[in-house]
């Protein structure tokens, strides 16, 4: 079975502060990576994702992950952050082609102070 | 924008009592998911559903049940809803996004409280 681990349950960074959110996932095969985004009240949003290929992946927002796959990593970054990017962050695995569901981490609630 | 949506999207319910939950998209997808989100959990799945009468459980399916008769419509029923059952439940679809990848999205989601 998969299971994720984010790090940071709750991150409080001023604007303009560069962002990393750590992310670890344990599963033997090859897998799909995800990263969503709630906002205050709203569902969750896909923000980026890794199937294969190109390790370095860019998502919508100026969001971007790195999968190290020697490290079962896939850190969720953020050169600038802007108070509008306060909201939930979620890691998220699947197996490869498989049909059943997401395992989630338990989400990190990032703050932003203007 | 999936095309899904979920009713109701508030209830409150007496412990004890049914409850069912609809999730209804309209873009004919095959695979459909019922997720609940609670504090310090994140999401985690509860049953999911490959196909019209085709459905198997997932991490916390015990006291909740599914029913999918249409492509469009997928049913969570709590047949007799505790207050821990007391979440917010998210439906799912997948869509396709290349060969042999898939990606999920995901509806605006039922705030169930049980009294």
């Amino acid at each position: 079975a998969q299971s994720v681990s984010q790090h940071n349950h709750h991150v409080i960074l001023s604007e303009a502060a560069s962002l990393e959110l750590g992310c670890n996932y344990s599963y033997g095969g090859t897998v799909n990576l995800f990263w969503y985004v709630q906002y205050p009240g709203q569902h969750l949003q896909l923000l980026l994702k890794y199937f294969s290929g190109d390790p370095l992946v860019k998502g919508i927002k100026g969001f971007e992950a790195e999968f190290i796959k020697s490290k079962f990593s896939f850190n969720l970054r953020k050169p600038s952050v802007q108070w509008s990017d306060t909201a939930e962050y979620f890691c998220a695995v699947n197996a490869q082609g498989g049909a059943d569901g997401l395992t989630f981490g338990k989400g990190t609630h990032l703050i932003i102070q203007p | 924008d999936a095309g899904i949506t979920q009713s109701p999207r508030h209830k409150v319910t007496e412990t004890g009592t049914p409850v069912t939950l609809r999730c209804h998209q309209t873009e004919n997808h095959r695979y459909m998911y019922w997720y609940r989100q609670d504090p310090g959990h994140g999401l985690r799945l509860i049953h999911y559903s490959y196909g019209v009468k085709d459905t198997d459980k997932g991490e916390v399916s015990d006291g909740y049940s599914v029913s999918r008769s249409k492509t469009e419509d997928f049913l969570l029923t709590l047949e007799s809803a505790t207050s821990s059952q007391t979440s917010v439940y998210f439906c799912a679809i997948r869509k396709t996004s290349g060969s042999h990848t898939y990606e999920q999205y995901f509806g605006p989601g039922t705030r169930l409280t049980v009294t």
